[in-house]
C-alpha cells in the first residue's frame, strides 16, 4: 500500500520569505503522480502543483516549485516571496498512475507572518 | 462555470441514525470521489463512483454507501452512525479521461459537509 509521509507538522515563515515543505512517499509503482493541495480555513482543497513520475523536470506554478527525486521517492514544495494568503494546511498527495484513490500525508500547517 | 458543490454545508446528528450527503460535480466531469477528513488528519478515500457504479473502495465499513445518478451527481450515505464518524467529508470530480498519456490526474474538491454525530 502507498503511504505518503509529511514530517512536518508546523511550519512558519516570515512574509516574502521562502520557505520548503517536505514529503515523503513509498511506492512500488513506476506509474504515478504526486500533488500538492492546499486547504485554508474555509476548508475548500486546492490544487497548488502536479508533478508526473515519468516527467524529469520538477514542476513550477508561479511561486510554488518542486524539487522531484524519484529515487529517494521525496517530493518537496518550495514556496518562494511568501504572502499572507499562503497561510493554510498544505497537503502532500500521491495517485497510482492506473488507479483513482488519492492517498494524502497528515499535512503541514503553514502560518505566514506579517 | 460551477465547480464542485456539496450539501449540506453542515450537520448534526445521533448516534445510530442515518444521513445523505450530496454531491454535484464540475461540469463536464463524470467521475466522483468521496473522502473523509477528520480533525488534524489528511482525507481518507472513501470510494469512487463512475458510471452510476461503484469503481474503487477504500477500507470503510459497508456502513458507507453511495450512489451516482444519470446526470453523474452523487450521494454519500453513511448508516447507523457512530461518534467516531464526525468528520468533514470532502466530495471531488475529475474528467472523463482514462489513466494514461496526457491524463492529469487531477480531482477537484467540493467545500465539504461537516457532519457532527453527537
Amino acid at each position: 500500500a502507498q503511504t505518503v509521509t509529511q514530517s512536518q507538522p508546523e511550519m512558519s515563515v516570515q512574509e516574502a520569505e521562502t520557505v520548503t515543505l517536505s514529503c515523503t512517499y513509498d511506492t512500488s509503482e513506476n506509474n504515478y503522480y504526486l500533488f500538492w493541495y492546499k486547504q485554508p480555513p474555509s476548508r475548500q482543497m486546492i490544487l497548488v502543483i502536479r508533478q508526473e513520475a515519468y516527467k524529469q523536470q520538477n514542476a513550477t506554478e508561479n511561486r510554488f516549485s518542486v524539487n522531484f527525486q524519484k529515487a529517494a521517492k521525496s517530493f518537496s514544495l518550495k514556496i518562494s516571496d511568501s504572502q499572507l494568503g499562503d497561510t493554510a494546511m498544505y497537503f502532500c498527495a500521491f495517485l497510482e498512475g492506473s488507479n483513482y484513490k488519492l492517498t494524502f500525508g497528515k499535512g503541514t500547517l503553514l502560518t505566514v507572518n506579517p | 462555470d460551477a465547480g464542485v458543490t456539496q450539501s449540506p454545508t453542515h450537520l448534526i446528528k445521533t448516534r445510530g441514525q442515518q444521513v445523505t450527503l450530496r454531491c454535484s460535480p464540475k461540469s463536464g466531469h463524470d467521475t466522483v470521489s468521496w473522502y473523509q477528513q477528520a480533525l488534524g488528519q489528511g482525507p481518507q478515500f472513501i470510494f469512487q463512483y463512475y458510471e452510476e457504479e461503484e469503481r474503487q473502495r477504500g477500507n470503510f465499513p459497508d456502513r458507507f454507501s453511495g450512489h451516482q445518478f444519470p446526470n453523474y451527481s452523487s450521494e454519500l450515505n453513511v448508516n447507523a452512525l457512530l461518534l467516531g464518524d464526525s468528520a468533514l467529508y470532502l466530495c471531488a470530480s475529475s474528467d472523463p479521461t482514462v489513466p494514461g498519456q496526457g491524463w492529469s490526474g487531477e480531482q477537484y474538491f467540493g467545500p465539504g459537509t461537516r457532519l457532527t454525530v453527537t
